[in-house]
Parts: structure tokens; sequence; C-alpha cells
């Protein structure tokens, strides 16, 4: 089954908007990561936050975690063309001595220029 | 700076053959990862091998195997390929098991099964 259920399912939006991807798991975690997978390549590992932060950024991305809603979000500013991609949360589902990750179902988002 | 490279990239395959799909890594990971990629699923763990000299089952073994050659290579096999294996398969590495590390992912092997 999968960990983490990803809202929306899809997502379309105009340039320089901002785009948001929520995320939901089931269990316990130690981190959460985010990939970015543009159409028929392979997934590009994005951001890690870990169980005990709250929020990170990394140029324009910015993750925030609850822990307690068991939820994450991806926060893309001034959204490009280049950003249209499939974006995916991954969790650790609180197993750390096997580098497992179970992914998300993905939000797919759409950026016209 | 290849990263994580799969072979071949594309694959047609008649019900019952087999094959196996290569897949190295030049950044001297310790961990590496077989998932496959249904439309609708997300990605689904097939394999692992946590460290050289070991490997485990996934969520969705049944139908696969693995060997972990070195610590560079790790291969899956279809031994009996049938429809339900249709798929895009991705090889993935991490430096450790620490979670702390995020994977670098090959660009996917499309195989088709008919």
């Amino acid at each position: 089954s999968q960990q983490g259920e990803e809202d929306p399912q899809a997502l379309s939006i105009q340039e320089g908007e901002n785009a948001t991807m929520n995320c939901s798991y089931k269990t316990s975690i130690n981190n959460l990561q985010w990939y970015r997978q543009n159409s028929g390549r392979g997934l590009v590992h994005l951001i890690l936050i870990r169980s005990n932060e709250r929020e990170k950024h990394s140029g324009r991305l910015r993750v925030t975690l609850d822990t307690s809603k068991k939820s994450s979000s991806l926060l893309i500013t001034a959204s490009r063309a280049a950003d249209t991609a499939s974006y995916f949360c991954a969790t650790d589902g609180g197993s750390s001595n096997t580098g497992k990750l179970i992914f998300g179902q993905g939000t797919t988002l759409q950026v016209k220029p | 700076n290849a990263g994580v490279t799969q072979t071949p990239k594309f694959q047609v395959l008649k019900t019952g053959q087999s094959m196996t799909l290569q897949c190295a890594q030049d950044m001297n990971h310790n961990s590496m990862y077989w998932y496959r990629q249904d439309p609708g699923m997300g990605l689904r763990l097939i394999y692992y091998s946590a460290s050289e000299g070991t490997t485990d089952k996934g969520e969705v073994p049944n139908g696969y195997n693995v060997s972990r050659l070195n610590k560079r290579e790790f291969s899956l096999r279809l031994e009996s390929a049938a429809p339900s294996q249709t798929s895009v398969y991705f090889c993935a590495s991490r430096p450790g098991r620490a979670a702390s590390y995020g994977y670098t992912f090959g660009s996917g092997t499309r195989l088709t099964v008919v």
C-alpha cells in the first residue's frame, strides 16, 4: 500500500504563480523527501526534511512538515514553464536501517507560459 | 558524472521470455534499489540491496530475482515475463542506509510484455 497520498493529483497554473502540493502519510517517519520527475525521465531528489524540522527552504522551494497531522506540503514560488513535471513525496516509514522509501502517487504540475 | 546507468532503455518481450535489466552506479554508493512505476500507482519497491552482498524483498518481489554483482552493479531478472510486468523500471542508489540521504535515480527501462 502507498504510504503517501498526494493532493491534488493534477494542478495547472500560469507562469509566475505559486504551486502548492500536499502529501499525507500513515506511519511514523524519520524524514520525508520530495522528488521531481520530468516526462519520460527518472526522479530527481529535491529536498529532505527531518521529522524534527517544521520548515525547510531550497531556492524557490519551501517544504513544511506537520508530524501531528502526518502531512507535508511543497510550495514552488514564482513558477516557470520548466517546473512542469510530476512531484512525489516519499517517506521511510519509520525504518532507518534499510533505506527503503515509500512513494506517493504524485502530483502532476503544468505551468503554462 | 554518469550517476546511475540503466540498460536497456526500451525492451519488448513475449510472454514467457526472460531478460535481465542492468543497473550500474559510479558514485561508490552502498545501497541500491529497484522500483517499478505504473500509471496511477506511483513507485513500488521490488527488491533492494542495503549493502554489497545483501539483497531483500520489497513490496512486489514476485516474478523477479536480483543480483548484487559488486558494489557498482545491481541487476534485476525476469525469469518468465508476464503482461502484468509491463512497466517502467527504475534503479536507484544512495550512499548508505541512513534515512538522511536522497536517492539518485537512473533514467528507467520501459518494458512491454506482449
